[in-house]
Order: C-alpha cells, then sequence, then structure tokens
C-alpha cells in the first residue's frame, strides 16, 4: 500500500530549465492537490483537480503549470524555472471534497532547488 | 478568506515540561480543524480532527482541543521523540467545493533530554 509517491526526492536546477515533478496515488481518491512548503510561510496551495482531466489554479500558481490525464497521477512542471521557486513541494489527495477524518494523504516531497 | 496564524513559532523544552501550542484561525464557516506532525524530510502525518467548539481529542501525550478562535495542542510530560513540527490547518465552507486545506506556519517543538 504505497498511498502517494511523489518523484523525485530532490533536484538541484540551473535558472530557466524546465523539470516535472511526479504524483502518484493508490487509493483511487478524485481530489488531488500540489503544495509548496518555505520556511515561515507554511504550506501554499499552487494547483489542484477534482478528478481525472480537471485542473485549477490555487493560491500561487504563477510560473507552474499541471496536468491530470489519469486519475492516479498528478504532474506539476516548472517551464522555466526562477530561484524563487526553491521549496519542498508537496503533493496530497483526497477521496473527495468532504474531507474524510483524517483530511489529506501526504506524499514524503520534493526538495527543489534552483540556482 | 480562511487565515491561520500558529505560536509560537518555535518552542524548547525539556524532557516532562508540559507545555501548549496555540493555532488561532479566522474561516467563514468551519468544516474541520485539522493537526499534523511533521519530521524533517518527510511529508505531515495526521493527528486529529476538530469540528466544533468543545470538541477535544487525545493520543498519548497529546490533547487537542478547540474553541471557535482558536485551538490548542497540548503536551504532557512530552519525551525527545515528540520532537517536530506541528502543523494547524482548517477548512472552511469556502474551501469545500475542493477540499482545500489552509495552513499556519507551523511550530517548531524540540524537546531535550
Amino acid at each position: 500500500n504505497a498511498g502517494v509517491t511523489q518523484t523525485p526526492k530532490f533536484r538541484v536546477l540551473k535558472t530557466g530549465q524546465s523539470m516535472t515533478l511526479l504524483c502518484a496515488q493508490d487509493m483511487n481518491h478524485e481530489y488531488m492537490y500540489w503544495y509548496r512548503q518555505d520556511p515561515g510561510m507554511g504550506l501554499r496551495l499552487i494547483h489542484y483537480s477534482v478528478g481525472e482531466g480537471t485542473t485549477a489554479k490555487g493560491e500561487v500558481p504563477d510560473g507552474y503549470n499541471v496536468s491530470r490525464l489519469k486519475k492516479q497521477n498528478f504532474l506539476l512542471g516548472l517551464e522555466s524555472a526562477a530561484p524563487s521557486q526553491t521549496s519542498v513541494y508537496f503533493c496530497a489527495s483526497s477521496y473527495s471534497r468532504d474531507l474524510p477524518s483524517h483530511g489529506y494523504t501526504f506524499g514524503s516531497g520534493t526538495r527543489l532547488t534552483v540556482v | 478568506e480562511d487565515q491561520v496564524t500558529q505560536s509560537p513559532e518555535a518552542l524548547r523544552l525539556q524532557e516532562g515540561e508540559s507545555s501548549s501550542l496555540n493555532c488561532s484561525y479566522t474561516v467563514s464557516g468551519l468544516r474541520g480543524l485539522f493537526w499534523y506532525r511533521q519530521d524533517p524530510g518527510k511529508g505531515p502525518e495526521f493527528l486529529f480532527t476538530l469540528y466544533s467548539a468543545g470538541e477535544e481529542k487525545e493520543k498519548e501525550r497529546l490533547k487537542a482541543t478547540l474553541t471557535k478562535k482558536e485551538s490548542f495542542l497540548h503536551i504532557t510530560a512530552p519525551k525527545p521523540e515528540d520532537s517536530a513540527t506541528y502543523l494547524c490547518a482548517v477548512q472552511g465552507a469556502g474551501g469545500t467545493s475542493y477540499g482545500k486545506l489552509t495552513f499556519g506556519q507551523g511550530t517548531i517543538l524540540t524537546v531535550h533530554p
């Protein structure tokens, strides 16, 4: 029972490079989320998806794109990385919008450094 | 817009020294308040959900309480293994359309032996 799996776990990018972060869940969850976590800022919502083929913007979407072509996968893309995107990225999922008693199921995170 | 503020930012305790962490929130129609524990290099791990003022939940040395404006996470006789970042999050009525959680900044707890 893997839950939510994020790849890669660590990555260093040069300014202007692009990359894709992959989130995969095996719990048949409809709702998936990408958050970033920065010191003193808490977790901030980047984009989310309410089902296969759907995506929507969260609080801090600029510089990111997402896709959800398959229900189990939620991809976060950085087209042209900037140092301000240095952060730890967390993927989370939920069965429904009426969050179950434990809220989200989180992945273990991707630590991204942009130099 | 839902807002969550946690205090203190960091807390250092001696083993056995009880204390409390605070989570103040502003939300339109609280649907749930969540407490998570986060260890370094890992994702948040669920602790408690509280739904209405006056509700309390306990797990080992931890006890969470809820009022209409804030929640407290009480730690009784902490041990070094309780050292972690504790996150508070709320779901308001406005977030129910897509299950959004709004998180606080977290409190970094360090328990010294």
